[in-house]
């Protein structure tokens, strides 16, 4: 049974690059790992999905290592408009399920 | 192009009436994801429509059920509402399974 788990929070300064890992067991080959920002009383908005290797866009990137087991969200250079809770999600192809994290609380100091 | 769209924003009800909540999906998306969040809480999965046909469902009472329409959009209807039931309910559209979904803003339903 594929389970996600997130540290519940982080703090981090302005500047500095930030990482969240989120563990994943028992997922696919072909099952993608997608990130989400949230801001209070908002909808989550997508950062950045990837299945292997290391993606990389114009706000993030995803690291994900050979055995899958987990993924790492990397925000360059943070600043205090990035304090949100970050999700991670496991969508399974085999059984369709669909695994949210339970989010990382985010606080960028001054 | 227009985002996930959710209406009402809010709604209030009391204990044991019905509620419904519904969702237009990013235009050619077809499936369409409805999620519970708790104050402060994450996100609880509640059901995933693809294509008209329920594909998968949450751990949640059969109170909770809804539909996708021809042209995708969506509603969430919960039966014999409870106190707990109050909470933010977010829908979102992906145009394939496997690809990103995209969220609303939610309804707010509050359980008076």
């Amino acid at each position: 049974l594929a389970k996600t788990t997130q540290p519940i929070s982080m703090d981090s300064y302005e500047g500095q690059e930030v990482n969240i890992t989120c563990s994943h067991n028992n997922i696919a080959t072909n099952d993608y790992i997608t990130w989400y920002q949230q801001f209070p009383s908002q909808g989550p908005r997508f950062i950045i999905q990837g299945y292997k290797t290391k993606v990389t866009n114009e706000v993030a990137s995803l690291f994900i290592p050979a055995d899958r087991k987990s993924s790492t969200l990397s925000l360059p250079r943070v600043s205090l408009s990035d304090t949100a809770v970050y999700y991670c999600l496991v969508v399974t192809n085999r059984d369709d399920k669909i695994i949210f994290g339970k989010g990382t609380r985010l606080h960028i100091l001054p | 192009e227009a985002g996930v769209t959710q209406s009402p924003t809010h709604l209030i009800k009391t204990r044991g009436q019905q509620a419904t909540l519904r969702c237009s999906p990013i235009s050619g998306h077809t499936s369409v994801y409805w999620y519970q969040q708790a104050l402060g809480l994450g996100l609880q999965f509640l059901l995933w429509y693809d294509e008209g046909e329920e594909r998968n469902r949450g751990n949640f009472p059969p109170r909770f059920s809804g539909r996708q329409f021809p042209n995708y959009s969506s509603e969430l209807n919960v039966n014999a509402l409870e106190l707990e039931d109050s909470a933010l309910y977010l829908c979102a559209s992906s145009d394939r399974p496997n690809q990103p979904q995209h969220f609303g803003d939610g309804t707010r339903l509050s359980i008076l």
